[in-house]
């Protein structure tokens, strides 16, 4: 367990739809990142936020918003979805590893969304 | 341009055999971040190791070797004495530590590790 937790695991729904991604960064973890990853795809990044403030932002389509919430969790809205929003997406959590000296990145198990 | 490139979509290796799988990255700056992910079938994405470019030394952990090449802005991955459960996806990544601060990552290459 990565201690970053997201949610739902799983998620089917139809064009046009809405949805909510959940993420729950570690405990004391104030950096949150989503990743979007379709079939066979490598990692797309989305956006970043630290300690509520949008950091840096990706290949994030208009329809798609995220935000950081006073208690460190952040959420990913999906809109009008289409079928080619299908994948799984991903939020990290960016900590500095103190034997390594370096900030590594921490996955969540992922949402895998399925739009039909 | 793309900033990781891995060039081997797939690949194959016979069990306890060593192989090796390909990074390359291009960045102006001097201070940053190299780091392997394994991603098995089940989804889920495994920090393996990391190289910093200041490093003097490759980094090893385990079965996991990093032969990074600085001059050559590479940075592959050796593992050793692979065992079935080595089959995944692997993802090398970079993070720059002055411009953006993201972590981008290549396409990946899929190992299959044949009994």
């Amino acid at each position: 367990d990565s201690g970053v937790t997201q949610t739902p695991k799983h998620l089917i729904t139809a064009t046009g739809q809405r949805v909510t991604l959940r993420c729950s960064p570690r405990s004391g973890d104030l950096s949150v990142y989503w990743y979007q990853q379709s079939l066979d795809q490598g990692l797309q990044f989305l956006i970043q936020y630290y300690n509520g403030e949008e950091r840096a932002k990706g290949n994030i389509l208009e329809r798609f918003s995220a935000q950081q919430f006073p208690d460190l969790h952040s959420e990913l809205n999906l809109s009008s979805l289409e079928l080619g929003d299908s994948a799984l997406y991903f939020c990290a959590s960016s900590v500095r590893d103190r034997v390594l000296g370096a900030n590594v990145l921490t996955f969540g198990a992922g949402s895998r969304l399925t739009v039909l | 341009a793309q900033k990781i490139t891995q060039t081997q979509p797939g690949m194959f290796v016979q069990e306890k055999e060593a192989v090796t799988l390909d990074c390359t990255y291009d960045t102006s700056d001097p201070s940053y971040g190299l780091f392997w992910y394994k991603q098995p079938s089940s989804g889920e994405m495994i920090f393996l190791i990391y190289q910093g470019s200041y490093d003097q030394q490759n980094a090893t952990e385990g079965r996991y070797s990093l032969n990074f090449q600085k001059a050559r802005k590479s940075a592959n991955l050796v593992i050793s004495a692979s065992q079935l459960g080595d089959s995944a996806m692997y993802f090398c990544a970079m993070r720059e530590d002055n411009y953006g601060q993201n972590f981008v990552f290549g396409p990946g290459t899929r190992l299959s590790v044949l009994p």
